[in-house]
């Protein structure tokens, strides 16, 4: 699990705040990714990044901003979140992006919109 | 048609008995499933995975079983321990087109009781 990081695990904002999301990856992989994990839902891709740039945004609103400086980092920015964003975000990799090679996931980050 | 159907959504299990977790898919196209496992306060991790030129796999006490012109696999956890107590996705991608996404079932919480 330490192959892939996020910070915070926990975070608390009201709907006008501003956060970011940290995932950094350690495993040497080309390929990152956001989900959003609900209760009793399947995990939604929301972006999808290789070689640092973005293949994939799966009609996520603007209020989510991703950032990918190099293939280690990826960040989510958040600003003016509804309480329905209130979730778990779980990053991941993998060497390719698609449907090649395993994903591997980070712990997540705890999300609560108040 | 992206769908990946799983049931059921929770499972309780007595120590030492068979825990089957079913999952049914409409694509086609779909030549990869794995299967990943949760642990409150983790991200998801790959378990086991098949493709579907096979219609078994097996790795110490878990089996998928894989049935093609059904379009079902489902995962089989013999002798089931506590500490297989999780979540459990499948999942379905196209393995060898770079664009094809991880596609989860909405999970199953397993519980195996002493």
């Amino acid at each position: 699990e330490t192959g892939v990081t996020q910070t915070p695990r926990h975070l608390v904002m009201g709907m006008t705040n501003k956060k970011s999301l940290k995932c950094e990856q350690h495993l040497g992989h080309n390929a990152m990714y956001w989900y959003k994990q609900s209760a009793k839902k399947p995990l939604e891709l929301m972006f999808v990044y290789n070689f640092k740039e973005q293949t994939e945004n799966n009609s996520v609103p603007s209020r989510f901003s991703p950032e990918c400086p190099n293939s280690s980092h990826l960040f989510l920015h958040l600003h003016t979140l509804q309480p329905e964003d209130s979730a778990l975000y779980l990053c991941a990799s993998s060497q390719l992006a698609g449907g090649q090679g395993t994903q591997y996931f980070g712990p997540g980050t705890r999300l609560t919109v108040l | 048609q992206q769908q990946v159907k799983q049931s059921p959504q929770s499972l309780i299990v007595q120590k030492g008995g068979i825990s089957i977790i079913n999952c049914a898919y409409e694509n086609t196209a779909f030549d990869y499933f794995p299967w990943y496992q949760q642990f409150p306060g983790k991200g998801p991790a790959l378990l086991i995975a098949i493709r579907p030129d096979v219609s078994e796999k097996k790795e110490g006490r878990f089996t998928i079983s894989f049935n093609k012109s059904a379009k079902q696999f489902s995962l089989h956890i013999m002798d089931s321990q506590p500490g297989d107590s999780a979540t459990y996705f499948c999942a379905a991608t196209t393995q060898y087109n770079q664009g094809g996404k991880l596609i989860f079932g909405q999970g199953t919480e397993l519980s195996v009781k002493p």
